[in-house]
């Protein structure tokens, strides 16, 4: 059974641009977080999707979005980059009971520059 | 919200003895707390749950304890190898409409051989 999936794995953008980041969760899997991950701020709540609607959002910025696709995919959004973006985005997927596990992808890491 | 604090950040031990990290939340109505392992370059792992019906859970070395009164619970690791040696997250479910885990700061665990 394949694990969770995002691509791509690294990416450098420039102050300013947006970035879009995507998840593969694992199949049969309905939902889908989104966390970043920072040294300094270690793991951070993003947002929540399940059946293409947002449940959970986390405390960040408008500019942080997400959505999600039929088939349980899930892509998420920075627009106007900061330097302070740059961290790992890590998208987990479970099968959306209360209180199950949340598997990991691997994480996209962002250098904004 | 939810708040979860985590104690120590760093902790070295050597081959063959035991670990421990601590932590507390602050939400009384979380009922699930879930602990994870994060080697690098990977995304974070769960290694063992509790819900708070439990008090104490045990798989082979590991083990976690709960103090629903006192808000805390803890990792217990025995006969530490070199492969444990990672950045161990617990985290707290936010009794929202839909549970969001809310991950603390990290312990950044080397079992020097």
């Amino acid at each position: 059974k394949a694990g969770v999936t995002q691509t791509p794995r690294y990416l450098i953008k420039t102050r300013g641009q947006q970035v879009t980041l995507s998840c593969s969760p694992i199949s049969g899997h309905r939902s889908v977080s989104w966390y970043q991950q920072t040294p300094g701020q270690g793991l951070q709540f993003l947002f929540e999707y399940f059946s293409e609607t947002q449940r959970n959002k986390g405390n960040f910025p408008g500019r942080f979005s997400g959505r999600q696709f039929s088939n349980s995919r899930s892509e998420m959004n920075v627009s106007t980059l900061e330097l302070g973006d740059s961290a790992l985005y890590l998208c987990a997927s479970s099968v959306a009971d209360r209180n199950t596990e949340a598997f990991f992808g691997q994480g996209t890491r962002l250098t904004v520059v | 919200g939810e708040n979860v604090e985590q104690h120590p950040s760093t902790l070295s031990v050597q081959e063959g003895d035991s670990a421990v990290i601590k932590c507390t939340y602050s939400d009384s109505a979380s009922n699930y707390f879930p602990w994870y392992k994060q080697e690098l370059g990977k995304g974070p792992q769960l290694i063992i749950d509790i819900r708070s019906n439990v008090g104490e859970k045990k798989d082979q070395r590991i083990a976690v304890t709960l103090n629903k009164t006192a808000k805390h619970f803890s990792l217990h690791i025995t006969e530490t190898q070199p492969e444990d040696s990672a950045v161990y997250f617990c985290a707290a479910s936010e009794k929202t409409s839909y549970d969001k885990v809310i991950f603390g700061p990290g312990t950044s665990l080397s079992v020097i051989p």
